[in-house]
């Protein structure tokens, strides 16, 4: 299996324009998380699906913050406009079913987003 | 809210023994994870408890006491490749949603 995929790795853009980080989950698995981590706030969840549904996106920051999954397969965290203050790793990660040693959660390498 | 605690640094020598302590105040409480992160990399599972008691896998080890809200991450035989950060983190409700700690960044040295 690849694992959790994440385009792109490293992103650096101007304030004001839109941001888009992509993500593909492993296959067959049913939760996929997105986090952001900083220095100052450590590692955050932002948003998670269940079976392609947001079940809980009381992380994301703002409403420049929107996050998408179409299919099993794909996901995308979109920022419009950015600011510098979004600059930060953002990571991708998904598992299996809920309860037990099955929450394990895989993460994707993270996509490093700088915004100048 | 959850609230969880762990040191910020800490450093062993290559070939001791390290305990890494996390406490935390939940509702709802389901299980324990414990994850390891190097520097510009993914964090990756080291460990689960969702009972109390020790974990063992290898030289590592994890505990956890529910009722005193602590766990805590034991590494034996340090060798420097677990120079890293190391996360904790807890599921709570019905979901598998995780909330981290700050994480503990472990310094080995000869």
């Amino acid at each position: 299996d690849a694992g959790v995929i994440q385009s792109p790795r490293h992103e650096v853009t101007e304030m004001g324009q839109e941001v888009t980080l992509r993500c593909k989950p492993i296959s067959g698995h049913d939760y996929l998380f997105w986090y952001r981590q900083t220095m100052m706030r450590g590692l955050e969840l932002l948003i998670y699906f269940n079976n392609n549904v947001p079940i809980d996106d009381s992380g994301m920051p703002e409403d420049r913050f929107s996050a998408k999954m179409p299919n099993a397969s794909f996901s995308t965290l979109k920022i419009q406009p950015s600011e510098p203050r979004d600059s930060a790793v953002y990571f991708c990660a998904s598992s299996f079913v809920a309860g037990g040693p099955g929450d394990t959660q895989y993460f994707g390498p993270g996509t490093r987003l700088t915004v100048l | 809210g959850q609230n969880i605690d762990q040191p910020t640094e800490m450093t062993a020598t290559e070939g001791a023994i390290v305990q890494i302590n996390c406490t935390y105040q939940t509702s709802g409480f389901n299980g324990l994870f414990w994850y390891q992160q190097h520097a510009g990399e993914a964090p990756t599972f080291l460990s689960y408890n969702v009972l109390d008691g020790l974990e063992e896998k290898g030289r590592f080890s994890s505990f956890l006491s529910r009722s005193k809200g602590y766990s805590y991450l034991l590494l034996k035989e340090l060798q420097m490749k677990d120079s890293a950060s190391y996360l904790c983190a807890v599921t709570t409700g019905g979901g598998n949603k995780l909330t981290f700690g700050t994480g503990t960044q472990l310094k080995v040295e000869l």
